[in-house]
C-alpha cells in the first residue's frame, strides 16, 4: 500500500528565507502526491499535485515540488517565506485514504 | 459555487449524547471520507464511501457511525461509545484515481 513520510513535524523559518518540507513515499508504482495545506480552524485545500505529466510542480501561493524517483521524495519548497505561510502542511499519496502526520510551518519575523 | 459544506462550524454536547453531523457536497464526486484530527495527530480516518449505500471503517471507527443514502450527503454520528469525542472533524470528497480531496471547513465538537 501507498504511505507517505513527513519529516519534521514542526519547521521554523524567518521569513524571506527558504522554505523546505520533506516527504518521502513508499510505493512500487508511480504514485499519485499532492501537497495540501491547511489554516487555522480550516479544512484543507490543495497547494498542488503530481500527477506524472511533469516532475516539478508549480503550486498556488509561490510553492513548487519536485517528484525525485531515485530519492522516493516529493519536497515542498518556496524560495522566500511571508508571514502568511504560517500553517501546517500534509503530503498525500493518493486522494484521500491516507495523509503524512502533518508538518506545522511557523515564520519568524 | 460548488463545494462541499460541512454543518454547524462549532457543536457542544453532554456526554452521553449521540450527536451527527452533517457533510453535504455538490460537486458529483463518488466518493466522500470523514477524518478526525487532534493536535499533533494528523488526519485519521474514520469511515469513507465510494458509492451510495456502501462504507467501509477507516483506521478509528469504533463509536461512530454513517450513512450513505444520498450521493451528496454523508453525515456522521458521533455515538455515546466513543470515548474521547472532543476533536476537529474533517469531511472530504473525491472522484477518480487522480485528483485531488476537496475539504469542508470543519466542525469543531466538543463534549462537556
Amino acid at each position: 500500500a501507498q504511505s507517505v513520510t513527513q519529516l519534521g513535524s514542526h519547521v521554523s523559518v524567518s521569513e524571506g528565507a527558504l522554505v523546505l518540507l520533506r516527504c518521502n513515499y513508499s510505493s512500487s508504482v508511480p504514485p499519485y502526491l499532492f501537497w495540501y495545506v491547511q489554516y487555522p480552524n480550516q479544512g484543507l485545500q490543495l497547494l498542488l499535485k503530481y500527477t506524472s505529466a511533469a516532475t516539478l510542480v508549480k503550486g498556488i501561493n509561490g510553492f513548487e515540488a519536485e517528484f525525485k524517483k531515485s530519492e522516493t521524495s516529493f519536497h515542498l519548497t518556496k524560495p522566500s517565506a511571508h508571514m502568511s505561510d504560517a500553517a501546517e502542511y500534509f503530503c498525500a499519496p493518493r486522494r484521500g485514504l491516507v495523509f503524512g502526520q502533518g508538518t506545522r510551518l511557523t515564520i519568524n519575523p | 459555487d460548488g463545494g462541499i459544506t460541512q454543518s454547524p462550524k462549532y457543536l457542544f454536547r453532554k456526554e452521553g449524547q449521540n450527536v451527527t453531523l452533517s457533510c453535504e457536497q455538490n460537486l458529483n464526486h463518488d466518493a466522500m471520507y470523514w477524518y478526525r484530527q487532534d493536535p499533533g495527530q494528523g488526519l485519521r480516518l474514520i469511515y469513507y464511501s465510494q458509492i451510495v449505500n456502501d462504507f467501509q471503517k477507516g483506521d478509528i471507527a469504533e463509536g461512530y457511525s454513517v450513512s450513505r443514502e444520498k450521493k451528496e450527503s454523508f453525515p456522521l454520528t458521533v455515538t455515546s461509545a466513543q470515548k474521547n469525542p472532543t476533536a476537529f472533524y474533517l469531511c472530504a470528497s473525491s472522484n477518480g484515481r487522480s485528483t485531488e480531496a476537496f475539504f469542508g471547513q470543519g466542525t469543531r465538537l466538543t463534549v462537556v
